[in-house]
């Protein structure tokens, strides 16, 4: 089986930084997805790490390292908007996505 | 990046029946598949769905219960066959472009 993890809440305030861990054992490895999903909608993709390193796309980054099975996503300069579900995912040798349960963000004023 | 949509996006039907939910991509995907969430849940996949051939189901998941067809590179449909209330979730539909795997808005079934 698969086994991903993530805290399942975590609370910010506005203008500050929040960092997402995700850890993951996994029967194959193909890639690292974070997704952003608000009450009622669907995920939304929001970066993709298939090698070690820091993927960086404006107030989001996203660092993954393979030999530790380690990811997190860094969001920057918080904004109300961003409370919301935080899906990590990863990526199977058959392309299908194994997700962990999910971080809800609640951003305060 | 890809579009998709789904219809419906919501539907309450009653325990015994069947529901088929569309989804188009806005162009050709490699890969589609089909996920359900229940609620305050993470995403499942239910199955693969394959282009002229039949879909690859996850453990859990048969095809008499959610038989799915994909005749093209940008559409497909999954049925959710002899309904119960346990069957009430959002279903989502993905396809996966250039390494990227995107959701369509999903389908809101509550099953009474």
């Amino acid at each position: 089986g698969q086994n991903i993890d993530q805290p399942t809440e975590m609370t910010a305030t506005e203008g500050a930084i929040v960092q997402i861990n995700c850890t993951y054992q996994t029967s194959g490895f193909n890639g690292l997805f974070w997704y952003q999903q608000h009450a009622g909608e669907a995920p939304t993709f929001l970066s993709y790490n298939v090698l070690d390193g820091l993927e960086e796309k404006g107030r989001f980054s996203s660092f993954l390292s393979r030999s530790k099975g380690y990811s997190y996503l860094l969001l920057k300069e918080l904004q109300m908007k961003d409370s919301a579900s935080y899906l990590c995912a990863v990526r199977l040798n058959d392309y299908k996505l194994s997700f962990g349960a999910g971080t809800t963000v609640t951003v305060r004023a | 990046s890809a579009v998709i949509s789904q219809k419906p996006s919501r539907d309450i039907c009653q325990r015994g029946t069947s529901l088929t939910i569309q989804c188009q991509v806005d162009s050709q995907v490699t890969m589609m598949f089909w996920y359900r969430q229940q609620p305050g849940q993470s995403l499942t996949l239910i199955a693969t769905a394959n282009q002229g051939s039949e879909a690859t189901y996850e453990s859990g998941f048969v095809i008499d219960k959610f038989p799915i067809s994909r005749p093209n590179l940008t559409f497909s449909t999954l049925t959710v066959s002899n309904m119960s209330p346990e069957d009430s979730s959002i279903y989502l539909c993905s396809g996966m472009k250039v390494e990227t795997q995107y959701f369509g808005p999903g389908t809101r079934l509550l099953v009474l």
